[in-house]
């Protein structure tokens, strides 16, 4: 079993609509969560990052974390055609150490429609 | 200004060639690493480096080679390669472990990748 599931996809939605991508681990260590992004062709970008359990928003995207579950969120509301990318959620058990490894999960397609 | 480069894009060679992958970030970060991307897309971490020093070698073969002759450059060669190395390899870099400001998060800032075919 890998230490972080994600459902690879492909999604494809209409523009507007609200986006849920997620994913689920099985190392209750892990306390950083992150997700990234990454268009075709090029290396992945952080988009959002939080710490242990709770929501997080920014603009049209909210983080969501439920450390008892081991499950978290991503949510996109008024979706637009450039959010069109692969959705990779990532996480680590010690923020500051450069010894961290940050485990990635294998990434969700998704594309919005016009 | 690119602040995570790498090169050479592309790379298309026989099997059992050997072959480098040549990384530089100008962000001042301690910590470089390289990941490697699969065809399904999956990233896992192969080593990581902080001020030149190896501090993560996930399992990897030994045909694997990272040198990093200062903290700006990270490098890999890759010796006899098989087809199963055919994948992106992503150098990346972070302010992990810094003691300043932009090493609250432990942000990975990635380059744009290599993208390696073995025949």
């Amino acid at each position: 079993q890998k230490e972080v599931e994600q459902d690879p996809g492909p999604l494809s939605v209409p523009e507007g609509a609200i986006v849920s991508l997620n994913c689920t681990y099985s190392n209750s260590a892990f306390q950083y969560f992150m997700w990234y992004r990454q268009y075709s062709r090029k290396g992945p970008e952080l988009l959002m990052y939080t710490y242990s359990s709770g929501n997080k928003e920014d603009g049209r995207f909210t983080a969501q974390v439920d450390k008892s579950s081991k499950y978290i969120s991503l949510f996109i509301r008024d979706s637009q055609p450039s959010d069109s990318a692969t959705y990779l959620c990532a996480m680590s058990v010690t923020g500051y150490s450069s010894a961290s490894k940050i485990i990635f999960g294998s990434g969700t397609r998704l594309s919005i429609r016009p | 200004d690119t602040a995570v480069s790498q090169t050479p894009k592309y790379l298309v060679t026989q099997m059992g060639n050997d072959k480098s992958i040549k990384c530089e970030q100008n962000l001042g970060h301690d910590t470089m690493y390289w990941y490697k991307q699969d065809s399904k897309k999956f990233l896992k971490i192969m080593f990581s480096y902080n001020n030149k020093e190896l501090i993560i070698n996930e399992t990897v073969p030994n045909r694997f080679s990272p040198k990093s002759p200062d903290k700006a450059h990270l490098n890999l060669h890759i010796n006899s390669l098989e087809l199963g190395d055919s994948a992106v390899y992503f150098c990346a870099s972070s302010p992990i472990g810094q003691p300043t400001s932009l090493a609250n998060t432990g942000e990975l800032f990635f380059g744009e990748g290599s993208r390696l075919t073995v025949l």
